[in-house]
């Protein structure tokens, strides 16, 4: 969905390297949220946020961190990447009570 | 691609038949249940929805059915085509924040 875009879409990093993945919407949605996916598990929740500056963990928060400056952007960070955080990563974000809308995903290779 | 399930259950169909897709939940407490459809190298799409006060809805070739009795959900895609080959997840909706568990998701391959 073209209203809502990650970038990178591709990243190979080292470990111990700090990474921050981008996402940014047009939808004018108040709630957005970080997933990550790994083959065979889905789609789990890192972290989500109603509003401007309100910020919860989700299900395997550890090892990442969040930044919601601006209701359009929603930023995922890891401090020390790690290679068990090689995944697949996807923005979403909802009105609401209501489906939640997915970015393209940025895939991500810790070495 | 990416590969976004090497271990997932695979349906496999002929092109032009019928596809179920199943999920079981396991909080009666759902209220509210999402069909997303992924294709390679692409976010979840969706697909359908419905909320626990219906047993079935319709959508354009699809229609999801809730069980609640039993906590299963499934997704009928009719005539299926091979732009329908993708994986699809189930998610359920558990308390009013709008959280929603995915379910593990299946891979549906269309044979021409």
């Amino acid at each position: 969905d073209a209203d809502v875009t990650q970038t990178p879409r591709n990243r190979i990093t080292k470990t111990g390297k700090r990474i921050m993945l981008e996402c940014s919407q047009t939808k004018g949605h108040d709630r957005m949220y970080w997933y990550r996916q790994d083959p065979g598990l889905g789609l789990r929740l890192i972290y989500y946020s109603f509003d401007v500056k309100d910020i919860n963990k989700g299900e395997i928060s550890d090892g990442y961190s969040v930044s919601r400056q601006a209701q359009a952007k929603f930023s995922l960070s890891l401090e020390s990447a790690i290679p068990n955080q090689t995944a697949l990563y996807f923005c979403a974000t909802s009105a609401h009570i209501d489906t939640q809308y997915f970015g393209p995903g940025t895939r991500l290779t810790v070495l | 691609g990416e590969s976004v399930g090497l271990h997932l259950p695979t349906l496999s169909v002929q092109e032009g038949d019928n596809s179920i897709i199943n999920c079981a939940y396991s909080n009666s407490a759902s209220d509210y249940f999402i069909w997303y459809k992924q294709e390679s190298g692409k976010g979840p799409q969706f697909i359908i929805d419905i909320r626990s006060n219906m047993d079935k809805r319709q959508g354009q070739r699809v229609t999801v059915l809730l069980n609640k009795t039993v906590k299963h959900l499934s997704l009928q895609i009719a005539a299926t085509q091979p732009g329908d080959s993708a994986v699809y997840f189930c998610a359920e909706n558990i308390d009013a924040g709008n959280m929603l568990t995915f379910g593990g998701g299946t891979r549906l391959m269309v044979k021409p």
